[in-house]
């Protein structure tokens, strides 16, 4: 079975300053991963994703993450954090099927500091 | 980029009444639509699959007597909640996806989310 672990459920961190969230998956094979973004009382928005190819993924809103199969990772990265930035980040795996279902992790909440 | 709607986008009822959640692909027609319901702090969980013109499948311990699911047409899946009690109060969210090419994964576009209070 597919999982997602998100290991910080909290992270406060500076405008202007870098951040990395973390992601790390369990699956049989090689998986479809993705990051979310959800504001409060919305829905969520695809930020970037990963199917095969080059590890590192550029996303919207200046986001990337890098899959790294030896650490079952997809750490997700941007250089410089926006206040608007502050959210809720879902991680999310799914089979390498057309009727993949998606697992999700428990998210992660941003907090950013003026 | 591909959009889905969901309406309404709140809704408050009585306990014992049912109420329908209508999820649509507005820009592109959906082959496999996602039911998922979540609770405040946490993640999402999967409660079915719905796939155009056959019965939806439900996850362990999701009771599809209580939980419709209708997959009529490849814009519009809808969810009915039946007999409502306060514990099904949550924010429920569906996702769409189309067929990708070649049978290739396709990705899911979410709704804005469906906030449901039963009083």
């Amino acid at each position: 079975a597919q999982s997602v672990t998100q290991p910080d459920i909290h992270i406060t961190v500076s405008e202007g300053a870098s951040l990395e969230l973390r992601c790390n998956y369990s699956y049989g094979a090689t998986p479809y991963l993705f990051w979310y973004v959800q504001s409060p009382g919305q829905g969520l928005q695809l930020l970037l994703k990963y199917f095969s190819g080059d590890t590192l993924v550029q996303g919207i809103k200046g986001f990337e993450a890098e899959f790294k199969r030896s650490q079952s990772s997809f750490n997700l990265r941007k250089p410089s954090v926006h206040w608007s930035d502050a959210a809720e980040y879902f991680c999310a795996v799914a089979n390498n099927t057309n009727a993949g279902k998606s697992t999700f992790g428990d998210g992660t909440t941003l907090t950013v500091k003026p | 980029g591909a959009v889905v709607s969901q309406h309404p986008s709140r809704v408050i009822c009585k306990s014992g009444t049912s109420v329908k959640i209508e999820c649509r692909s507005l820009d592109f027609q959906a082959t496999t639509m996602f039911w998922y319901r979540q609770f405040p702090k946490k993640s999402l969980m999967l409660m079915a699959t719905s796939n155009e013109g056959s019965k939806a499948t439900y996850e362990q311990g999701v009771e599809k007597d209580k939980f419709l699911i209708n997959h009529a047409s490849l814009t519009l899946s809808t969810l009915t909640v039946t007999s409502a009690h306060p514990e099904d109060s949550s924010f429920y969210i569906c996702s769409a996806r189309a067929m990708g090419t070649s049978g290739s994964f396709a990705t899911q576009y979410f709704g804005p989310g469906t906030r449901l209070t039963v009083l």
